[in-house]
């Protein structure tokens, strides 16, 4: 089952705009972890935010968490054509001990 | 350092047959996830290993199953495959719980049933 919901499915920018994506997920955390893949590879961990912290800063990522509306936004600045790929929110509220993904956000970054 | 390293990298097998999956961790990993990738469901979680035993699974059929070695090697086997079988298999290494931490996956396995 997916605990964590991407929004938006897809979203294209120009290079140089910023992207915004964000999740919302179903059950309590202790954290949130954002995960980049690239088409048809394995997925490339970005950031992980715990649940006692509200804002987490990777170079030009920026994530947020509100624990309160249970989501979180990932805020990439300055795209990249590189960018390009599908983002994941994943949380550890899986029952089996395990992360849950949700299914993504296609990001395109035209050059 | 190596990254996760899963072979092989493409598969095709018809339905009805076997599979099995290989995934090496980092070096110091202990724990080694499974997940199935496909467009309809996209990801879910298969099994996790931790120091050679399964500490947990999901809700998938008893075709499905994996071991883990000594050396912290991973292999999942697929019986019976049906069509609905084909995806992208991947495996994630970390080295307690990625849950907590953060896993480090490999560039997957793509199978094909035909």
């Amino acid at each position: 089952s997916q605990q964590g919901e991407e929004d938006p499915q897809a979203l294209s920018i120009q290079e140089g705009e910023n992207a915004t994506m964000n999740c919302s997920y179903k059950t309590s955390i202790n954290n949130l972890q954002w995960y980049r893949q690239n088409s048809g590879r394995g997925l490339v961990h970005l950031i992980l935010i715990r649940s006692n912290e509200r804002e987490k800063h990777s170079g030009r990522l920026r994530v947020t968490l509100d624990t309160s509306k249970k989501s979180s936004s990932l805020l990439i600045t300055a795209s990249r054509a590189a960018d390009t790929a599908s983002y994941f929110c994943a949380t550890d509220g899986g029952s089996q001990g395990n992360l849950i993904f949700g299914k993504g956000t296609k990001l395109s970054v035209k050059p | 350092k190596a990254g996760v390293t899963q072979t092989p990298r493409y598969l095709i097998k018809t339905r009805g047959q076997q599979v099995t999956l290989s995934c090496s961790p980092i070096s110091g990993h202990r724990s080694v996830s499974w997940y199935q990738q496909t467009p309809g469901q996209g990801l879910q979680f298969l099994f996790e290993y931790f120091s050679e035993t399964q500490r947990n699974k999901g809700n998938f059929p008893g075709r499905f199953s994996g071991r883990q070695f000594s050396n912290s090697r991973s292999e999942m086997n697929v019986s019976t495959l049906e069509l609905g079988d084909s995806a992208l298999y991947l495996c994630a290494s970390s080295r307690d719980n990625g849950a907590n931490y953060g896993y480090t996956f490999g560039s997957g396995t793509r199978l094909t049933v035909v």
